[in-house]
Parts: C-alpha cells; structure tokens; sequence
C-alpha cells in the first residue's frame, strides 16, 4: 500500500481482555517496528523485525506482550490479559532496513483498557 | 544509559520569526539523527536526517537542522515560521552500532507559531 496501515484506530477493551493490533507495512519494506506512546512522551521501542524474523525484543514490558510477523510483511502485536497501565498509542513504522533510511509510521492504534 | 533530550516542552514564535527547537542526546559513536513532526490525529512524518557529511541538513517544509559533534546537538531550525508548522516535533537518534537501527525518540517539543 502507499503508507503503513495499523488497524484498529480506536479499541477499548476490558481489563483482562486480550487484544491484537494490526500493522500493514509499506510494500517492500524489510524492517518493522513496533512503538508505545504515552500521552506526552515520545514513541518508545517495543520489538522489531526483519523480514519475518523477530531479532529484538528488548522493548516488551513483560510476557503479556508478543509480537509475529509469519510472512515477512503484515505483523500482530498481541496483549493477553490486559492491564489499565497498557493504555497508550501503539505505533507500527516499516523501514527499507538500513541505518540511513527513514522510517514511515502508521497513524497507530489508541488502545484504552478500562 | 541513552537518551535524547528535548529540554522545551513548548516553543513559541511569531510569524514570519525564525525558529529553533533544541535536541541533544547521549548516545555512542555517531548515530544517526532524524526529525518527525506529528499533526493532530496524524501519525508521525519525517522531516529530515542526518548521516553523515555537511553538518547543516535540510529537509521538508523549508525545515533544517543543524548537527554538532561536540556539543552532541542536533537542533531544528527555520528561517520564517509558518502558522501552518504549529505540531509536536521529536527527535529521534539511532545508534550505528544497534543492527536493529530502532530509534530512540526525545519526549517531544510543542511549536506554537502565531499569527
């Protein structure tokens, strides 16, 4: 597609609930990321994957958060049993996979748990 | 620890006033340096980079920044604001030596450009 697509928008769910986000990276792009926002803070480094290999997980808070990637292009971060401090903007970037390339960013999805 | 500090939670500037929104960041070797920009209900877009060569890159909408080795700063300017620039700006570097070349963001600079 032209941009990365994150789906949904918007998601409210029930404390314990678990919830999956969707990212749909820029056709061709090798690298994809996963970012959490907090209200006034900057994007803050969840996982990333190469291709469909997931080679830094050193950003998930805890094993609730898991992340996939099967086919090298569309990718899943999923949240079990979820907790009222995961609310934030979850943010999906895909890169071409060099240091020197810029990455391009969803409009991200606002997950509010209450 | 690295890091990348924005030490203004908010700029202000006239119209037609230059502008400058700081960044300095602690991170080793020579990273990589990025500008975003984030509009209300947007996603973040890129603005401008830093690899390498002349220390004064320029960018999108007119913005450019400034690269300082030793005072580790990367600093965001434009010579005429523009109402129309009034967002949030981050920083971001990414360390050379992190294969993964995720990127470490500042905590964000609110530009309010009036009339």
């Amino acid at each position: 597609g032209a941009g990365v697509s994150q789906s949904p928008r918007y998601k409210v769910t029930k404390r314990g609930q678990d919830v999956a986000l969707r990212c749909d990276p820029i056709s061709g792009h090798v690298s994809l990321y996963w970012y959490r926002q907090a209200l006034g803070q900057g994007p803050e480094f969840l996982t990333y994957f190469n291709y469909e290999a997931q080679q830094d997980k050193s950003g998930l808070p805890n094993d609730r958060f898991s992340a996939e990637r099967p086919e090298g292009s569309i990718s899943t971060l999923t949240i079990q049993r979820t907790e009222q401090r995961d609310s934030a903007m979850y943010r999906c970037a895909s890169s071409l996979g060099t240091g020197n390339t810029e990455a391009f960013f969803g409009q991200g999805t606002r997950l509010t748990v209450v | 620890a690295q890091s990348v500090a924005q030490p203004e939670d908010q700029v202000n500037v006239a119209e037609g006033n230059p502008l400058t929104v700081k960044c300095t960041y602690s991170v080793s070797g020579n990273p990589y340096l990025f500008w975003y920009v984030q509009y209300p209900n947007r996603g973040l877009q890129f603005l401008l980079k830093y690899i390498t060569g002349d220390n004064l890159v320029k960018g999108s909408y007119g913005f450019e920044a400034e690269f300082n080795k030793s005072q580790t700063s990367f600093h965001l300017k434009k010579p005429s604001a523009l109402v129309s620039d009034s967002a949030l700006y981050f920083c971001a570097v990414s360390p050379r030596m992190d294969s993964s070349y995720k990127l470490i963001f500042g905590s964000g600079t609110r530009l309010l450009v009036r009339p």
